[in-house]
């Protein structure tokens, strides 16, 4: 049964802050991974992909990848109480199209 | 920016009864996902449909549901004799390229069953 987790939260940081959410995964095929945002009552928003080990940047977002340690994470610099919401961590792994889902993080960011 | 869609937004029905979600994805995109959401729970896959047949799908998805494409734009899911535990947020999603490639969710159907 592959698994995705996540520290379910809610992970509470001042505005101008960073925040950092993580996720780890139990597929050690797993190829892609990817973090959804998704407000309440809302659908899944696609806000970063990462494919290789390292750190990937996209503006006030950096996602950073080992897969050695199965662990992927989420970087949110400059938080803005616009960035409140839940955070979904998903994994594809190359055998398969499904996306598989973390429960998510909720993060809460005050002004 | 293109964008998947999906109606209706709301869909109450009897258990028992049959619905059919719709769903019309980004128009270049040409592999397509339903998932399904279970208020307070994460983001389940349902099935993935690609040239005109299922590419995977989970357990979850058995012989009560059903999906097609039936035109060039459209994909749906029919639930078939709805029970009480369907009740969910359904998700449509397309990618324009394969496995392992970004997913891009319509805004949902909330499908309540009485």
């Amino acid at each position: 049964q592959k698994e995705v987790e996540q520290n379910s939260g809610p992970l509470s940081v001042p505005e101008g802050a960073i925040a950092s959410l993580n996720c780890t995964y139990s597929d050690r095929g797993s190829q892609s991974f990817f973090w959804y945002r998704q407000y309440s009552g809302k659908s899944p928003e696609l806000i970063m992909s990462i494919y290789s080990n390292g750190d990937k940047e996209d503006g006030r977002f950096t996602a950073q990848l080992n897969k050695a340690s199965q662990y992927v994470s989420l970087l949110i610099r400059d938080s803005q109480p616009s960035d409140s919401a839940t955070y979904l961590c998903a994994v594809n792994d190359q055998a398969g199209t499904a996306l598989i889902f973390g429960k998510g993080t909720t993060l809460s960011v005050s002004s | 920016e293109p964008e998947v869609t999906q109606t209706p937004s709301h869909q109450v029905t009897q258990m028992g009864q049959e619905v059919i979600l719709r769903c019309v994805p980004i128009s270049n995109h040409l592999y397509f996902y339903w998932y399904r959401q279970i208020l307070g729970q994460k983001v389940e896959f349902l099935v993935s449909f690609y040239n005109n047949e299922i590419s995977e799908k989970s357990e979850i998805f058995d012989d009560q549901f059903s999906v097609e494409r039936p035109d060039g734009s459209n994909f749906t899911l029919k639930i078939r004799s709805t029970k009480l535990e369907d009740s969910a947020m359904y998700f449509c999603a397309s990618s324009e390229l394969g496995p392992g490639n970004e997913q891009f969710f319509g805004p949902g159907t909330r499908l309540t069953v009485l």
